[in-house]
């Protein structure tokens, strides 16, 4: 299976900040990288697929980059909203597998 | 509006068996691969398993593998998790998840809300 891996495990920043979550696949996945946002106590919300498409509905603050293995997401300017947690997953090859997770925080 | 419902979870015993749904609504049914992804408590996401849209190809994770079996109804538009020889470590919110396209292209787009399952004596 192929592998995921995001950094940080957790972050704390101030409203207004930038933030940059970034996620490495053990192999080439091309663009098929999804990012969600948990919420506690709900499911896994889809942000933005193959790489760098925002789901419809999603603000435009969020954007992912990257391709191969190596990819971010960027929270342009940080809202009360966006603490969560946050996971990567490709779907370049079965099975699809996540990343363990991002916790945002707002100082 | 698209919408996913899971029930079936609650409280067994190790050993024990339990049966989980999930009834669509909302999209064609019977266009999607549909998937478990289940979250044991403060932990991450696993897909555990899933089914082609006409229901003759099925995935299980290793973890799963010999214990669970998915099946779905596209007359009923529902999916189901027969889920034997619970483990400690199968406890855990299920999820049942739609894809974008096929079976996991462009990531799961919709979720339910998931059903806790708890293995414990």
């Amino acid at each position: 299976d192929i592998q995921m891996t995001q950094s940080p495990s957790s972050l704390s920043a101030s409203g207004g900040d930038r933030v940059t979550i970034t996620c490495r696949a053990s192999q080439d996945i091309s663009n098929s990288l999804a990012w969600y946002q948990q919420k506690p106590g709900t499911g896994p919300k889809l942000l933005i697929y193959a790489a760098s498409t925002l789901q419809s509905g999603v603000a435009y603050r969020f954007s992912g980059s990257g391709s191969g293995t190596d990819f971010t997401l960027t929270i342009s300017s940080l809202q009360p909203e966006d603490v969560a947690t946050y996971y990567c997953q490709q779907y370049n090859k079965a099975p699809p597998t996540f990343g363990q997770g991002t916790k945002v925080e707002v100082k | 509006e698209i919408q996913l419902l899971e029930s079936g979870g609650g409280l067994v015993q190790p050993g024990g068996s339990l049966r989980l749904s999930c009834a669509a609504s909302g999209f064609t049914f019977t266009n999607y691969a549909i998937s478990w992804v289940r979250q044991a408590p403060g932990k991450g996401l696993e897909c555990v398993s899933a089914i082609s849209a006409s229901g003759g190809t099925t995935y299980y994770a290793d973890s799963v593998k010999g214990r669970f079996t998915i099946s779905r109804d596209n007359s009923k538009n529902t999916l189901s998790l027969q889920m034997n020889s619970l483990r400690a470590e199968d406890t855990a919110v299920y999820y049942c998840a739609k894809p974008g396209s096929g079976w996991y292209g462009g990531g799961f787009d919709f979720w339910g809300q998931g059903t806790m399952v708890t293995v414990s004596s």
